[in-house]
């Protein structure tokens, strides 16, 4: 089945330690994002990458970092910068193109982080 | 960063009732989406408008891209339990080039009451 993986389904860790989210997709997209949901904030883009080893940031990047060493790869690590981890943490992928109908995004099950 | 205008907030509706809800921007947009969420899991498509007036169908959801390119419409009919969780739009502003990004409404949450 194709599709957009995320791992763990939740994830606990204390205050001052660096974690990594884990985003897998084999749709064969070439963009993939990384949200963040708080309760009635709507979605936040953290970070995006429409490329392999590129990546851009999004509107609330402080405190996160990515990689993008494989197409169907797409990690997140909060780091102890990041104020306020405690999140709903969204991975998506979309196709590249000329069409518009690349800008449709396809979202994984999120993983919900728990900072102590 | 930019955001869309949805409305309502909230609907707390009875089983079969239609259900309406919109999203509206400052600025002209190139694509529309529609998506639902249910609690704890991710969004997932509904609905998906590249066409300025374009009008489309998936099975009870009805879904149009205003002619002004400012907004969009939501149209649940006959309602069943099942409906219930967060609908959100999201659209690209024209005029971003290569920048995939979508700008994201805040969310309409309903409620069915059976």
């Amino acid at each position: 089945d194709g599709g957009i993986t995320q791992s763990p389904k939740y994830l606990f860790r204390k205050e001052g330690q660096n974690v990594t989210l884990s985003c897998e997709q084999n749709l064969n997209h070439d963009a993939m994002y990384w949200y963040r949901q708080d309760p009635g904030q709507g979605l936040r883009l953290i970070y995006y990458s429409q490329i392999v080893n590129d990546f851009q940031k999004g509107d609330i990047a402080e405190g996160y970092s990515v990689s993008r060493e494989k197409k169907e790869s797409f990690p997140l690590t909060v780091t102890s910068a990041q104020k306020n981890p405690t999140a709903f943490y969204l991975c998506a992928s979309s196709p590249l193109g000329a069409s518009g109908r690349t800008d449709t995004q396809y979202f994984g099950p999120g993983t919900r982080l728990t900072v102590l | 960063g930019q955001q869309l205008n949805q409305s309502p907030q909230s609907m707390f509706i009875q089983e079969g009732e239609d259900v309406s809800m919109n999203c509206t921007s400052s600025s002209i947009f190139n694509t529309w989406l529609w998506y639902k969420q249910d609690p704890g899991e991710g969004p997932v498509l509904l609905i998906a408008l590249y066409k300025a007036g374009e009008l489309t169908s998936n099975g009870r959801l009805t879904a149009q891209f205003g002619i002004t390119r400012k907004d969009s419409f939501l149209n649940i009919s006959a309602s069943i339990p099942s409906d219930v969780g967060i609908y959100f739009c999201a659209g690209r502003p024209c005029g971003g080039g290569n920048n995939r990004k979508l700008i994201w409404g805040l969310g309409t949450s309903l409620a069915v009451n059976p």
